[in-house]
């Protein structure tokens, strides 16, 4: 079985402050792990993955993310927040030697405050 | 401009009455998918496609049918719509292999009365 959890329904950070959103996942193996950000009325985007190899993925809009096997997590990070990433976002997983599809989360909603 | 494009953007209906929503995309993925998205849920998976006249179901697929004749085009079909099925519907694409990101559509968004 697979899953994703995020934690946080609402994230909301000051503009320039950094800001995380978290994620947590479960897998019977080893897993890729994906980022999408939603905007309003938009469809979703891609943002970064994880596969295999260097722990820090680095991504669009100057978002990276660190994978962390001990911890199943794969946090989403910005140094420095814009208010134009406010928006929903998703973390994605799926177990690599499963014929499962992507499992999304439930998103998280990040509010940068200016 | 390689896109996701998904008809119609809204829709209102009733109870039973059949309706499709198209998906089209115009990158030559092999891979389709539909989800669903309702509040505090996340995306959850309708059906996919691997690839032309293969299609499988995902983890939400009562009350819905998929056809896949053509490598661009993955419809979707409402039968006989429920309110439960009011909600956002998204189409996505994207590359045969398991590391490829999904590239998705605007979304459907569908009332049921």
């Amino acid at each position: 079985a697979q899953s994703v959890a995020q934690p946080e329904d609402q994230v909301n950070v000051a503009e320039g402050n950094p800001l995380t959103v978290k994620c947590t996942y479960s897998v019977s193996g080893n897993p890729y792990l994906f980022w999408y950000v939603q905007y309003p009325n938009r469809g979703l985007q891609f943002l970064l993955k994880y596969i295999t190899g260097d722990n820090l993925v680095k991504g669009s809009y100057g978002f990276e993310a660190e994978f962390n096997k001990s911890q199943t997590s794969f946090h989403l990070k910005k140094p420095s927040a814009l208010v134009s990433d406010s928006a929903l976002y998703f973390c994605a997983v799926r177990d690599r030697g499963s014929a499962r599809q992507l499992t999304f989360g439930s998103g998280t909603q990040l509010t940068v405050l200016p | 401009e390689a896109q996701v494009t998904q008809n119609p953007r809204y829709l209102i209906t009733v109870t039973g009455k059949k309706l499709t929503v198209t998906c089209s995309q115009n990158m030559n993925h092999e891979y389709m998918s539909w989800y669903r998205q309702d509040p505090g849920l996340g995306l959850r998976q309708i059906y996919y496609s691997m690839n032309v006249e293969v299609t499988d179901k995902g983890d939400v697929p009562e009350g819905y049918k998929v056809s896949r004749k053509e490598k661009r085009n993955f419809p979707l079909i409402l039968e006989s719509p429920s309110p439960n099925q009011t909600s956002l519907y998204f189409c996505a694409s994207r590359m045969t292999g398991n590391t490829g990101e999904l590239f998705f559509g605007e979304g459907s968004r569908l009332t049921v009365l």
